[in-house]
């Protein structure tokens, strides 16, 4: 089957400028996650959703920051008024339930001049 | 939270077995031990998971010993393609924050020919 898929690969964007990051998370998964990856580093977590519940908004870095699970299927990661240390790749990943393995998608490679 | 502790780096030759051990000392009594393998541009991918003592794969082997403060990922007679980030994970099984569910800069394994 498929698996976890983000859109777009790649994203040049200005200074200011607001960006939309996609996740197909793998179908049946509940469980949803964000991460953001800069150079060289390990995984921040962002934002978790679980079902229907409140999603996890505790490792979000800043109000800029957003994300929406719509029909507990497809995500969007909302950045508003970019700002060059946003630059990172963003990382997606899906999984039954917050215990159990992730699955992660190739992730959206931001740039931000 | 279960912070975890690897070696930055390691370096090893192909054909080897690699040890990369793991100190979390904080871990609770319901955490599992996670490791993820992490290739350049790649999301991270599963490895292997366990509780206490010795699992096994088809791809490594994880050790825990009784105090479970530390775990130690066994890779046997590595080659090139195993060069990667390595990731020690802890996972709440019961019911907790994703916030908890931290990577770190993981173990950058270099295998050299």
């Amino acid at each position: 089957g498929a698996g976890v898929s983000q859109s777009p690969s790649n994203k040049v964007t200005e200074k200011g400028k607001d960006v939309e990051l996609r996740c197909d998370p793998i179908s049946g998964h509940t469980a949803l996650y964000w991460y953001r990856q800069s150079l060289g580093q390990g995984l921040e977590f962002l934002i978790y959703f679980q079902g229907n519940s409140a999603p996890d908004k505790s490792g979000l870095p800043s109000d800029r920051f957003s994300a929406e699970r719509t029909g507990g299927s497809v995500s969007t990661l909302t950045i508003q008024r970019t700002q060059q240390e946003d630059s990172a790749v963003y990382l997606c990943a899906s999984s039954g339930h917050l215990q159990e393995t992730q699955y992660f998608g190739p992730g959206t490679r931001l740039l931000v001049l | 939270l279960a912070k975890t502790t690897q070696p930055i780096s390691m370096d090893s030759y192909e054909g080897q077995e690699v040890n990369i051990t793991c100190s979390h000392n904080n871990i609770a009594t319901n955490d599992y031990i996670t490791w993820y393998q992490q290739f350049p541009s790649q999301g991270p991918r599963f490895i292997i998971q366990g509780y206490k003592t010795k699992v096994t794969n088809e791809v490594a082997s994880l050790f825990i010993p009784a105090d479970r403060k530390s775990s130690t990922l066994s890779l046997p007679r590595v080659s090139l393609s195993d060069t990667a980030v390595y990731y020690c994970l802890v996972v709440p099984i019961s019911s907790g924050s994703a916030r908890q569910l931290t990577f770190g800069s993981g173990t950058q394994l270099t295998v050299l020919p």
